[in-house]
């Protein structure tokens, strides 16, 4: 299984609600990434968990709260967001934080809110 | 920091043709990646190089370590394989997830 699976794909939700996106992988990777991509735009990295513990967080706003329950999911909690937070949003696993390998990404959920 | 540039930016070709896109960085590295990501959709790693030459079915990626420069080929390019290619190395200092991405180059294959 080489898969990261993603869920939901779309999402659409207004600036009161709370919402969480949810990423799973069953490699035995021990790095996981959340990324938030804008159209026509590269990806920029939000947060990294290495062994289930938060290892960079790029200066996310609060509004935004991941969570590792276990080795292969990766939780992004989402509450009061406003409307430039719509974007897709990508999960990522490596084998580890720190070492040289390839990147597997998920299809991405596509978040509107409105 | 690392910055990373790709050329093109876009890139319109005919079926069949041979493809080049090209990546260069300012910065020391461990590995290079090379991504696929089709209109909407999620990113597929093509490549993870740190020297040499890999070959995948029809693409080929390049990496001259000294000239901080890297390629990627397209043989025998189908309208399949229209998408932006993103070129990506670690950020400085940084884990192998914290990518520094290039812009992209949007690649149309025409039939």
């Amino acid at each position: 299984d080489t898969e990261v699976t993603q869920t939901p794909k779309h999402l659409v939700m207004g600036m009161t609600n709370k919402k969480s996106l949810k990423c799973e992988q069953h490699m035995g990777h021990r790095a996981m990434y959340w990324y938030k991509q804008k159209a026509k735009k590269p990806p920029e990295l939000m947060f990294v968990y290495s062994y289930e513990k938060l290892s960079i967080n790029e200066s996310v706003p609060s509004r935004f709260s991941p969570e590792c329950p276990n080795s292969s999911l990766l939780n992004l909690h989402l509450h009061a967001l406003q409307p430039e937070d719509s974007a897709l949003y990508l999960c990522a696993s490596s084998q580890e934080f720190t070492l040289p390998g390839e990147l597997f990404f998920g299809e991405g959920s596509r978040l509107t809110v409105l | 920091k690392n910055e990373v540039e790709q050329s093109p930016q876009n890139l319109t070709a005919q079926e069949g043709e041979f493809i080049t896109i090209n990546c260069s960085y300012s910065v020391g590295i461990s590995a290079l990646h090379w991504l696929q990501q089709h209109p909407g959709g999620g990113i597929v790693s093509l490549f993870m190089l740190s020297s040499g030459k890999k070959k995948h079915g029809r693409l080929i990626a390049t990496i001259n370590i000294q000239e901080k420069h890297s390629s990627l080929h397209i043989t025998a390019s189908h309208p399949r394989d229209s998408a932006v290619y993103i070129c990506a190395v670690p950020s400085k200092g940084g884990s192998q997830g914290n990518l520094i991405f290039g812009k992209g180059t949007k690649l149309s294959v025409k039939p």
